[in-house]
């Protein structure tokens, strides 16, 4: 069974801080890994992709992968109000052009004024 | 920025009925992709599609569940007889051809009742 695991939280940081969200995952052939934010009654919105190891920066954002832990995580920066969300963590565990992803449930963020 | 868009925003249905939910993905997108998150859950992959073929499907995605793409910027999922366990938000996605990111709608909540 793939599973994808996060820290249901939630995680309160105050404004300006920075905040870490983690997931880990049970599939070793995993390739592909996604962040996705999501407000309240709203859908998944991309905010990061990560294929490799390392670090990938995009403006306040930073995915951190590591493939030998089976560890993906994302750093907020400078935290605001509006960063107040559902964190989910998405994974592609097959080969090929099978494209499903395995869901965690999401990590929930309070940024506090 | 081009979007996915689905409607209807909200369907309310009765138990057995069927009920027919549509999307319409990025223009440029060749890779459709139906999920499904009940409340509190998970999001779920149901089927993604390709090439006007199903290329993968979950155990969910019984002979209850159609999907097709009836012309060149529609893609519907059907359900045929609706279960209460059927309430969810439904999500349509896309991506481009090459690409692994997947791009979600707003997202059709049904109820049934």
């Amino acid at each position: 069974q793939k599973e994808v695991e996060q820290n249901s939280g939630p995680l309160s940081v105050p404004e300006g801080a920075i905040a870490s969200l983690n997931c880990t995952y049970s599939d070793r052939g995993s390739q592909s890994f996604f962040w996705y934010r999501q407000y309240s009654g709203k859908s998944p919105e991309l905010i990061m992709s990560i294929y490799s190891n390392g670090d990938k920066e995009d403006g306040r954002f930073t995915a951190q992968l590591n493939k030998a832990s089976q560890y993906v995580s994302l750093l907020i920066r400078d935290s605001q109000p509006s960063d107040s969300a559902t964190y989910l963590c998405a994974v592609n565990p097959y080969a090929g052009n099978n494209r499903k992803l395995i869901w965690g449930l999401g990590t929930s963020l309070a940024v506090n004024p | 920025e081009p979007e996915v868009t689905q409607t209807p925003s909200h369907q309310v249905t009765q138990m057995g009925q069927e009920v027919i939910l549509r999307c319409v993905p990025i223009s440029n997108h060749l890779y459709f992709y139906w999920y499904r998150q009940i409340l509190g859950q998970k999001v779920e992959f149901l089927v993604s599609f390709y090439n006007n073929e199903i290329s993968e499907k979950s155990e969910i995605f019984d002979d209850q569940f159609s999907v097709e793409r009836p012309d060149g910027s529609n893609f519907t999922l059907k359900i045929r007889s609706t279960k209460l366990e059927d309430s969810a938000m439904y999500f349509c996605a896309s991506s481009r051809p090459g690409g692994r990111e997947q791009f979600f709608g707003p997202g059709t909540r049904l109820t049934v009742l």
